[in-house]
């Protein structure tokens, strides 16, 4: 079984939808991230949490929020949906090693499209 | 602030040939991380390597083989013998532990044609 999954892989919704993308881990790691990548930009963070209490923005946080319901759960919201929040989206997880090196592993990536 | 430039946006190679993938980044920080991830055309992220600033020494891993060079803050990335399924974007990226982020670069996407 895949040690960061999500759900759901593909979605379809219209503009002012609330859309829920969730995200589970078996890796038992605390730090978990949302990216979002879009062609030619590569992947930008939206949130992180690097425990289940702590919640942080990242560079392109406006019109998302997050939930961290547990360790192994991180979910991103899109209050009202638009079309150029059209992306691929990512979840993935890391546990810092002495020096916090970050290695980041990802979910499968969720397919959303806005009309 | 830190930053990583992936100037090849696009590479061709027939298959066989090798390949390098570039990979520059800006930092202050005296201890980093740099990272190469593979997305395939499935789409997944998949790891490749970790290296530590303090690290300078040359890795290969099979066909895959990386070099770092602090003095022209270059994390290069190469493959040997390319194959068809190699073909995927290449990111590379950079984690400064006092930012506890990570940034990726735009991604090289590389096709090996047959």
């Amino acid at each position: 079984d895949a040690d960061v999954t999500q759900t759901p892989r593909n979605r379809i919704t219209k503009t002012g939808k609330r859309i829920m993308l969730e995200c589970s881990q078996t890796k038992g790691h605390d730090r978990m991230y949302w990216y979002r990548q879009d062609p030619g930009l590569g992947l930008r963070l939206i949130y992180y949490s690097f425990d289940v209490k702590d919640i942080n923005k990242g560079e392109i946080s406006d019109g998302y929020s997050v939930s961290r319901q547990a360790q192994a759960k991180f979910s991103l919201s899109l209050e009202s949906a638009i079309p150029n929040q059209t992306a691929l989206y990512f979840c993935a997880t890391s546990e810092p090693l002495a020096g916090n090196t970050d290695t980041q592993y990802f979910g499968p990536g969720t397919r959303l499209t806005v009309l | 602030a830190q930053k990583v430039t992936q100037a090849q946006t696009e590479i061709s190679v027939v298959e066989k040939e090798d390949v390098t993938l570039d990979c520059v980044y800006e930092t202050r920080d005296t201890t980093y991380y740099l990272f190469w991830y593979k997305q395939p055309p499935s789409g997944e992220l998949v790891f490749l390597i970790r290296r530590n600033s303090f690290d300078e020494q040359n890795e290969i891993s099979g066909r895959y083989s990386w070099n770092f060079q602090k003095s022209t803050s270059s994390f290069n990335f190469t493959i040997t013998a390319s194959q068809v399924v190699d073909s995927a974007v290449y990111f590379c990226a950079l984690s400064e532990p006092g930012i506890q982020k990570v940034t990726f670069g735009t991604g090289t996407k590389l096709q090996v044609i047959p």
